[in-house]
């Protein structure tokens, strides 16, 4: 069956620390990679994809993120967070259908 | 430009009473529709999507159903709800598989629903 874990269940951090969150999937084939990003009291945004191409993807805010085939993963990247990028965040995948697998998400918490 | 509307924002219901909630996309034909659940701690599952009017699957048992009277409008039911409904309800779209699968997901605001 296909399914996406992230490591990390909540990550508290200062501002200007960089942010990594992991995320692995776990299906052989062909995948569209997301990232999703739900601020409190907002609905879920999109932050990044990845479709094909270029694996470092470059998304909104700052974020990137490194899809790695070989290893399963597609870990989002921050080199310096804010206090507005305390959200919550979804990885998330397709494979080869249009339904997406998300991950359990990981809660960041940026302390001013 | 397309967007969703979902309603309501915030429902409280009791145990056992009914449920509809209302998901309309406006902007694009034949979309796939998805319900969504974010439970606290348990990130979001995947209830029910549609391909087409009349056309769903679930994607897990629950005594919660959908249906799609029109291409633009999907509806989340219940007839008697439980206490484990509580939680987030979210609705969201993409293009239809027969133009591209490699879309992104919209997702409308969410329902809070509150089980008591």
């Amino acid at each position: 069956a296909q399914s996406v874990s992230q490591h990390n269940h909540h990550v508290i951090l200062s501002e200007a620390a960089s942010l990594e969150l992991g995320c692995n999937y776990s299906y052989g084939g062909t995948v569209n990679l997301f990232w999703y990003v739900q601020y409190p009291g907002q609905h879920l945004q999109l932050l990044l994809k990845y479709f094909s191409g270029d694996p470092l993807v470059k998304g909104i805010k700052g974020f990137e993120a490194e899809f790695i085939k070989s290893k399963f993963s597609f870990n989002l990247r921050k080199p310096s967070v804010q206090w507005s990028d305390t959200a919550e965040y979804f990885c998330a995948f397709s494979a080869g259908d249009y339904k997406l697998s998300f991950g359990a998400g990981t809660t960041v918490t940026v302390r001013a | 430009s397309q967007t969703i509307h979902q309603w309501p924002a915030t429902l409280v219901q009791p145990v056992g009473s009914p449920l509809s909630l209302e998901c309309t996309v406006e902007g694009t034909s034949n979309p796939n529709l998805y319900w969504y659940r974010q439970a606290a701690g348990r990130g979001l599952q995947l209830l029910f999507y549609s391909v087409g009017i009349g056309q769903i699957s679930s994607e897990v048992p629950q005594n919660l159903s959908a249906s799609r009277p029109q291409d633009r409008q999907f509806i989340l039911s219940s007839k008697k709800l439980l206490l484990s409904d509580s939680g987030f309800y979210l609705c969201a779209w993409d293009v239809s598989r027969s133009s591209s699968y490699n879309s992104p997901l919209h997702f409308g605001n969410g329902t809070r629903l509150t089980v008591t």
